[in-house]
């Protein structure tokens, strides 16, 4: 069956470290988002891409990047780990124009910033 | 910012009641959608109303739209403790824009 899966499920890093959290879907979806989810805020869109070589700054995109070199995978890079990226982490993805249809979602990245 | 906000941010039912959430939104939209989320879990869709229809159904969900109004609602019936969830409402606005999501309701279902 096709599928959205995020890696690794929790990590425990570091104030001032690099952190990669990845995301592969095996749909063949063109789009493509990252989302974080905390406490009192619901989810916030962070990055998300409409297809190979395109990537697009979310509400909340300071202190993250993305790169689209294929269409499976979208992976989200903390360049500089800070307390305030301790988070939930969610990869979505779906068909058609735009992001228009319904967003099928990975089961997250639980992720502490010491 | 939030494009949909859930009202109420927690409701507790008995097993076998109804349960009604509502969502306001802010701009014009090209649809909106529900979504469920379990404890530790991903997101999942439920439904998907566009912005030229005013109810949908599926099994024991029923959603609403205004349009006038900005809001829509989420009534599941006869719920269960399965339907034990947090639940949000999304909506895409007019263009090429993502789907901006609200802080969700916190559903639980006592049996």
């Amino acid at each position: 069956d096709a599928e959205i899966t995020q890696s690794p499920r929790h990590k425990i890093t570091e104030t001032g470290r690099q952190v990669t959290l990845a995301c592969h879907q095996t749909w063949n979806h063109n789009n493509m988002f990252w989302y974080r989810q905390d406490l009192g805020h619901g989810l916030r869109l962070i990055h998300y891409s409409y297809g190979v070589q395109d990537t697009n700054k979310g509400e909340v995109s300071d202190g993250y990047s993305v790169s689209r070199s294929n269409t499976e995978d979208l992976p989200l890079t903390l360049e500089s780990a800070a307390s305030s990226q301790t988070s939930v982490y969610f990869c979505a993805s779906s068909v058609g124009t735009g992001g228009t249809g319904e967003l099928f979602f990975g089961e997250g990245s639980r992720l502490t910033v010491l | 910012s939030q494009q949909g906000e859930e009202d109420p941010q927690a409701l507790s039912i008995q097993e076998g009641e109804n349960a009604t959430m509502n969502c306001s939104y802010k701009t014009s939209i090209n649809n909106l959608q529900w979504y469920r989320q379990n404890s530790g879990r991903g997101l999942v869709h439920l439904i998907l109303i566009r912005s030229n229809e005013r109810e949908k159904h599926s099994g024991r969900l029923r959603v609403t739209l205004d349009t006038s109004k900005k809001s829509s609602s989420l009534l599941i019936t006869a719920s269960r403790a399965a339907d034990t969830a947090s639940y949000f409402c999304a909506a895409r606005n007019s263009g090429n824009t993502p789907l901006v999501f609200g802080k969700g309701t916190r559903l639980s279902v006592i049996a």
